[in-house]
């Protein structure tokens, strides 16, 4: 039962354009959400967060987008460059837990 | 400051021998997370400590898996015995606090079962 889904394993994208990383999620108790990204042989490392009292939270050039009613991010990447060459993956967790449940993952090529 | 480190990075063993990964989580650090990875499931968590102390094991696979935090610098994760199906990369991660908050990866242990 994956209660936080990444429905694409994976996303070409041209250096410059905008990428867009997708996650949805279906436990409404949800109400932390996080990115994080992944280079091989490295472990995960944290991006950007939001909280469900937001909508929308920016980071330089990563924006992540909470649409609550619909149970679904997405993280957005303005301008994309070759080294955001990577595994993303989505997780969420809930207050009051401490489980932080993570998708499949989305790799991104960003092409030069 | 060090970040999570685990041992070993690579792991090459046969089929019913014991394996045994070990994470040392960042210091001050009070909860510690081993998650495995695989292509099909992504990341999946294993177990939770607090303080310490196992919290939640349900993501455990099966009682081939233990994994202890003898304090609070040291966790191991031991599979007894192993099979090819456990091949994957297991991560360690830890964080302060038992709520929200950032979580911080060690580069993990790739182990394969042959």
């Amino acid at each position: 039962d994956q209660q936080v889904k990444q429905n694409s394993p994976s996303l070409s994208v041209q250096e410059g354009r905008i990428s867009i990383l997708n996650c949805d999620y279906t436990n409404s108790m949800f109400d932390y959400f996080l990115w994080y990204k992944k280079y091989p042989a490295e472990g995960p490392t944290f991006l950007i967060s939001i909280s469900s009292i937001k909508d929308k939270n920016e980071d330089g050039r990563f924006t992540v987008f909470l649409n609550k009613s619909a149970k679904h991010l997405s993280l957005h990447i303005v301008p994309s460059q070759p080294g955001d060459s990577a595994v993303y993956f989505c997780a969420a967790s809930a207050t009051g837990t401490y489980k932080y449940i993570f998708g499949t993952g989305t790799r991104l090529k960003v092409l030069a | 400051d060090a970040g999570v480190i685990q041992s070993p990075r690579h792991e090459v063993t046969e089929m019913g021998q014991e394996v045994t990964l070990r994470c040392k989580p960042i210091s001050g650090h009070n909860s510690l997370f081993w998650y495995r990875q695989t292509m099909m499931r992504g990341l999946e968590l294993l177990i939770y400590f607090n303080n310490n102390v196992p919290i939640d094991d349900s993501g455990m696979p099966e009682d081939r898996f233990s994994a202890k935090m003898p304090n609070a610098s040291f966790s191991t994760l031991k599979i007894q015995p192993s099979e090819p199906r456990d091949s994957a990369v297991y991560f360690c991660a830890s964080k302060r606090g038992a709520n929200t908050g950032e979580l911080f990866f060690g580069e993990g242990s790739r182990l394969t079962v042959l």
